[in-house]
């Protein structure tokens, strides 16, 4: 079974503060997403990677920056936290081509 | 500009009936569409993927149609029980790899 885990469920961080959050899957997939979840709002695409230190942004990558070092790993950094990005994390993967994707479980993240 | 739109925020089916949920889209050109179903407090999980030049694809008690005229693909489920009680996401799925969600609709199957 294709696994995607993302490092913490819950995490409460301050505003200003530089916050990680990872997310490491298992199937050798080449694409990787991070999605933001807000009532109302659905699922949105900060930013999105096709392979190993290549990105491209999403809809609203402003206050986000990613890293892939490695293929399994694809990492969301926030420069500095703002209240406005207290949200639900979503990571997901999926190979190359039009496929389904796999998604973590979330990280709910509270900046306050 | 573009949009993803799915026909309601939450609908309610009574069991036994068809639940037919409705994703229109304005100013993408799609290759592939795709739906998902989410839990509360979980991440999506595909259910059905349906090419554009697909006019249906069956799964089980599935059924999706995609009208790349119209921009416009129809999910439904029949005969409807408790258990599919969900948030039900449409989802474009584009050449560059991007895929995009809709906003997502509440189906409440009463019993």
């Amino acid at each position: 079974d294709v696994k995607v885990t993302q490092s913490s469920r819950y995490l409460v961080k301050r505003t200003g503060e530089k916050v990680f959050l990872e997310c490491v899957q298992d199937m050798d997939h080449e694409n990787m997403f991070w999605y933001r979840q807000d009532p109302g709002l659905g699922l949105r695409l900060i930013y999105f990677s096709y392979d190993v230190k290549m990105k491209e942004k999403g809809d609203i990558p402003e206050g986000y920056s990613v890293s892939r070092e490695k293929k399994e790993r694809f990492s969301l950094i926030l420069e500095s936290a703002s209240t406005n990005q207290t949200s639900m994390y979503l990571c997901a993967s999926r190979t190359t081509g039009y496929t389904e994707a796999f998604f973590g479980q979330g990280t709910r993240l509270t900046v306050v | 500009s573009q949009k993803i739109e799915q026909n309601s925020e939450a609908l309610n089916i009574q069991e036994g009936k068809t639940a037919t949920l409705t994703c229109n889209y304005t100013n993408y050109s799609p290759a592939y569409l795709q739906w998902y179903r989410q839990d509360p407090g979980r991440g999506p999980v595909f259910l059905l993927l349906i090419r554009e030049n697909e006019k249906e694809k069956r799964k089980e008690r599935l059924k999706v149609t995609f009208d790349t005229t119209l921009k416009q693909s129809l999910f439904h489920i029949t005969a409807s029980q408790p258990a599919d009680s969900a948030t039900y996401l449409c989802a474009l799925d584009f050449l560059d790899d991007k895929i995009i969600f809709g906003k997502g609709t509440r189906l409440h199957i009463l019993p």
